[in-house]
C-alpha cells in the first residue's frame, strides 16, 4: 500500500511571513493525484490545492503553492504572506489514477500556528 | 450548492449502546467514503462506496461497525455495541468518478462520537 508521510507535527510562522510544509510519499505507480487538505479547528476538510502526477508545472492556488518533485517523491506546500485564517491542520493525501474510485491515503498532519 | 452534510454533529452515548451516524453527499457524487479520526490523528479509512458497486470494506476494523448507503445517495454508519476506543470523529467524504476519472474528496464536517 502507498504510505504518506509529514515528517512535521508543528510547525509555526509568523503572520506575513513564508512556511513550507512537507510531505513525502512512497508508490510504485507513475500515474497518480496529490492534495493538500486543511482542517481548521471547526473540523471541516478542505482541498486547498491539489497536483496531477503527470503534469511538470507546480500547482497554485493564489497564497499556496506546492513544490512538486516526482523523482523524489515529495510534495511540499508553501504558503506566501501567512494569515492568521491559516492555521489549521494540513494533510497531505494521495490517490492513485488507475484505481477507480479507490481510497485515498493521508498523511498523519502538520498543525500550523501562525504567530501575530 | 449544497457540500456534504453529516448528522449528528455531536454523538455522547455510553458503552454498549448502538449508533447510526449519517451522511448525504453532494447532488450526483457517485463516490462515498467513511474515515475515522481519532484525536491528534489522521485519517483512518473505513469504507467506500461507488454507484452500485459492492462496497469496499476493507477498512473496517471490526464487525461491529457497518455501513449502508441507500439510493446511491445517503449513507448510514452503524457501530454496534460501542466501545471507549471508538469515540473519534467520523468524517465523511463524496466525489465524482466518471469514466475512470477520479476527482477530490469533499468532506463533510463530521461527526464527533464520545463513547462514555
Amino acid at each position: 500500500a502507498q504510505t504518506v508521510t509529514q515528517s512535521q507535527p508543528e510547525m509555526s510562522v509568523q503572520e506575513a511571513e513564508t512556511v513550507t510544509l512537507s510531505c513525502t510519499y512512497d508508490t510504485s505507480e507513475s500515474d497518480y493525484y496529490l492534495f493538500w487538505y486543511k482542517q481548521p479547528p471547526s473540523r471541516q476538510m478542505i482541498l486547498v490545492i491539489r497536483q496531477e502526477a503527470y503534469k511538470q508545472q507546480n500547482a497554485t492556488e493564489n497564497r499556496f503553492s506546492v513544490n512538486f518533485q516526482k523523482a523524489a517523491k515529495s510534495f511540499s506546500l508553501k504558503i506566501s504572506d501567512s494569515q492568521l485564517g491559516d492555521a489549521a491542520m494540513y494533510f497531505c493525501a494521495y490517490r492513485s489514477a488507475w484505481e477507480l474510485g479507490n481510497q485515498f491515503y493521508f498523511g498523519t498532519g502538520t498543525s500550523l500556528t501562525v504567530i501575530p | 450548492g449544497a457540500g456534504v452534510s453529516q448528522s449528528p454533529s455531536n454523538k455522547v452515548t455510553e458503552k454498549g449502546k448502538d449508533v447510526e451516524l449519517r451522511c448525504d453527499p453532494i447532488s450526483g457524487h457517485t463516490a462515498l467514503y467513511w474515515y475515522r479520526q481519532s484525536l491528534g490523528q489522521g485519517l483512518e479509512f473505513l469504507i467506500y462506496f461507488q454507484g452500485n458497486s459492492a462496497p469496499d470494506k476493507s477498512g473496517l476494523p471490526s464487525d461491529r461497525f457497518s455501513a449502508e448507503r441507500t439510493g446511491g445517495s445517503v449513507s448510514t454508519l452503524t457501530i454496534q455495541r460501542t466501545q471507549q476506543e471508538d469515540s473519534a470523529v467520523y468524517l465523511c467524504a463524496s466525489s465524482y468518478l466518471a469514466g475512470g476519472f477520479t476527482d477530490t474528496q469533499y468532506f463533510g464536517p463530521g461527526t464527533r462520537l464520545t463513547v462514555l
